[in-house]
């Protein structure tokens, strides 16, 4: 019930391409869904994040999409680019981020 | 402003040996958390302190332990090292913690360690 299932495991796209990356999760407790790019040899970094009371958020090219009764979440990445290429983690935290839980993982490749 | 950091970078221990990593948190930050991330997944919540306190504990064996100091700065002990134990270790801070909200997590780089 503490997981979060995150596909694919990995995604090719051409460059302007808009790849989605896939996330769902049982435990409704969750209040906070943050989706994390990580590049080799850094640590995670904050891309965007959303509140379950929210159906949809954008920030930039990155676009969330929040299904509650689903408990599904999505990641899309408009207009992507070869520096897009790194990997995409999403987490679901809850009482002031306690104990985040994070995905497997996606490798997204853009190709130019 | 200076984002989370971590020392050492890289760390390479025997098996059975003990291992200290050290993280210091964004000014003004009063939680950490520790994460364990092991090659080609995702990271494994371990601890979280706010204001010296643990606050949350994730499904590690007693190996493991953390402390946050005074100045919000924390410590992470392994003891007993496995082979298994091989893993990029993170450490995570945020403002603050509340049970009435989320916060944001802010991830050091990190430190690589390598048990032979």
């Amino acid at each position: 019930q503490q997981q979060v299932k995150q596909s694919p495991q990995s995604l090719i796209v051409q460059k302007g391409g808009i790849p989605i990356i896939n996330c769902a999760y049982e435990n409704t407790a969750f209040d906070y869904f943050p989706w994390y790019q990580q590049f080799p040899g850094k640590g995670p970094a904050l891309l965007i994040a959303i509140r379950p009371d929210v159906s949809e958020k954008k920030e930039g090219r990155f676009t969330i999409s929040f299904n509650k009764s689903a408990k599904q979440f999505s990641l899309h990445i408009m207009d992507s680019q070869p520096g897009d290429s790194a990997t995409y983690f999403c987490a679901a935290s809850m009482d002031g981020g306690f104990k985040t839980i994070f995905g497997a993982g996606t490798r997204l490749f853009v190709k130019a | 402003d200076a984002g989370v950091t971590q020392s050492p970078t890289h760390l390479i221990k025997t098996r059975g040996q003990q291992v200290t990593l050290r993280c210091s948190p964004i000014s003004g930050h009063k939680s950490v958390s520790w994460y364990q991330q092991v090659l080609g997944q995702g990271p494994q919540f371990i601890f979280q302190y706010y204001e010296k306190e643990e606050r949350g504990r994730g499904n590690f064996p007693d190996r493991f332990s953390a402390r946050q100091f005074p100045n919000y700065s924390s410590e992470l002990n392994v003891n007993a090292l496995l082979l298994g134990d091989s893993a990029l270790y993170l450490c995570a801070s945020s403002p603050r913690f509340s049970g009435e909200r989320t916060d944001t997590q802010y991830f050091g780089p990190g430190t690589r360690l390598t048990v032979l």
